[in-house]
């Protein structure tokens, strides 16, 4: 696809639930990255991938939440009993992995609403 | 947790005026990158500055660095209604993963 493609655009959960969010890359973008996002914050950082290796996961932010790339392209973020502190827009971004610059593209986002 | 702030966080201006935002962080890092956000989507890279650079200019954007002081500023000149968005500032300090921190942003009103 031209850009990177997130879904569901929303998702509204109950407190406990289980919820999988997918993201689909730039075709042939080697480093994937998911991101949350607080209303009124910046993004914040939670894991990274490159191909179909997690080689950081420094940012999730519990062991509720689990990340794959099993092939190396479409990425899946899972959050296991999901908590109201869950409720953000979940990001994911893909480059190219390659030279300095790494500029990142981003999707649209998840939504996610936990009650 | 954010690797700095910017400021200022909300900033509203007349079409035609120009828009500064600073922004700063807290460790070395390899460049530095700004995104806009327009409301409910996701981020697009606006310019990157590597840490070697002071200046950089693409279209009506120039970005200023200052290492020292661990600090950038964003000018957007002869602004448009368009313009209207958040704009972030993001360190990379990963080495070669990409890794970025964002600041914790600045929203961006344009009046027509």
């Amino acid at each position: 696809g031209a850009g990177v493609s997130q879904s569901p655009r929303y998702k509204v959960a109950k407190r406990g639930q289980d919820v999988a969010l997918r993201c689909d890359p730039i075709s042939g973008h080697v480093s994937l990255f998911w991101y949350q996002q607080a209303l009124g914050q910046g993004p914040e950082f939670l894991t990274y991938f490159q191909n179909e290796a997690q080689l950081d996961k420094s940012g999730l932010p519990s062991d509720r939440f689990f990340a794959e790339r099993p092939e190396g392209s479409v990425s899946t973020l899972k959050i296991q009993r999901t908590q109201q502190e869950d409720s953000a827009v979940y990001l994911c971004a893909s480059s190219t992995g390659q030279d300095y610059k790494n500029i990142q593209y981003f999707g649209a986002g998840t939504r996610l609403s936990v009650l | 947790s954010q690797q700095g702030e910017e400021d200022p966080q909300a900033l509203s201006i007349q079409e035609g005026e120009n828009a500064t935002m600073n922004c700063s962080y807290k460790t070395s890092i390899n460049n530095l990158q700004w995104y806009r956000q327009n409301s409910g989507r996701g981020l697009v890279h606006l310019i990157l500055i590597r840490s070697n650079e002071r200046e950089k200019h693409s279209g009506r954007l120039r970005v200023t660095l200052d290492t020292s002081k661990k600090s950038s500023s964003l000018l957007i000149t002869a602004s448009r209604a368009a313009d209207t968005a958040s704009y972030f500032c993001a360190t990379d300090s990963s080495g070669n993963t990409g890794k970025l921190i964002f600041g914790q942003g600045t929203t961006l009103q344009v009046k027509p």
